[in-house]
């Protein structure tokens, strides 16, 4: 079993949805959490991130820290066809914080 | 401003050469990542940079994966004897210090072994 797991999807919704996407991991240890979006052929680039539990918001963007269940999340509001990308989570511990352990990424697909 | 950049962009090598894979960080930053993508996968970490020292090479699948940055800056991953199963994108990722919440990456360089 891998330490974090992420549905792959696709995940198709139409314009203007909310979307959720998910994560869950096994490591009790995490404590950094981070969202990146990655477009086709391109790098991840950072969206959110979280230090241990609790909520973040920014813009259409709130990130969702559950460690008692081992779960984060990811929604995105008023979805637009450019959100169309793969996101991935991506958590570290506190230790070698530098090294992060990331999901499969999930494939996202906003329709116009 | 330019961000971390790598060349080339895609490489196509038979079985048993050896390959060359630079990246260009953003200009100041003192911590280099390098990252293995397979296709349909998230990236797993190869090894990690502080300014010249390499303080982490425990990611390398191999030794015949090396990695060196010998001025603080531009960096190279060289993976000698290319193997089928060595075929990914090698994605590169720079930051201002080590912060796990600060890595800029770069496009990747996808190398394809025949």
């Amino acid at each position: 079993q891998k330490e974090v797991e992420q549905d792959p999807g696709p995940l198709s919704v139409p314009e203007g949805a909310i979307v959720s996407l998910n994560c869950t991991y096994s490591n009790s240890a995490f404590q950094y959490f981070m969202w990146y979006r990655q477009y086709s052929r391109k790098g991840p680039e950072l969206l959110m991130y979280t230090y241990s539990s609790g909520n973040k918001e920014d813009g259409r963007f709130t990130a969702q820290v559950d460690k008692s269940s081992k779960y984060i999340s990811l929604f995105i509001r008023d979805s637009q066809p450019s959100d169309s990308a793969t996101y991935l989570c991506a958590m570290t511990t506190g230790d070698s914080n530098y090294q992060l352990i990331w999901g499969a990424g999930t494939k996202l697909i906003i329709k116009p | 401003g330019a961000g971390v950049s790598q060349s080339p962009r895609y490489k196509v090598a038979k079985r048993g050469q050896d390959v060359a894979l630079r990246c260009d960080p953003i200009s100041g930053h003192v911590s280099l990542f390098w990252y293995q993508q397979a296709l349909g996968q998230g990236p797993e970490f190869l090894t990690y940079f502080q300014n010249e020292a390499q303080l982490d090479k425990s990611g390398l699948p191999s030794d015949r994966f090396f990695a060196e940055r010998p001025e603080g800056s531009v960096s190279t991953l060289k993976i000698q004897r290319t193997q089928q199963e060595d075929s990914a994108v090698y994605l590169c990722a720079s930051s201002p210090w080590g912060g796990p919440y600060e890595q800029y990456f770069g496009p990747g360089t996808r190398l394809t072994v025949t």
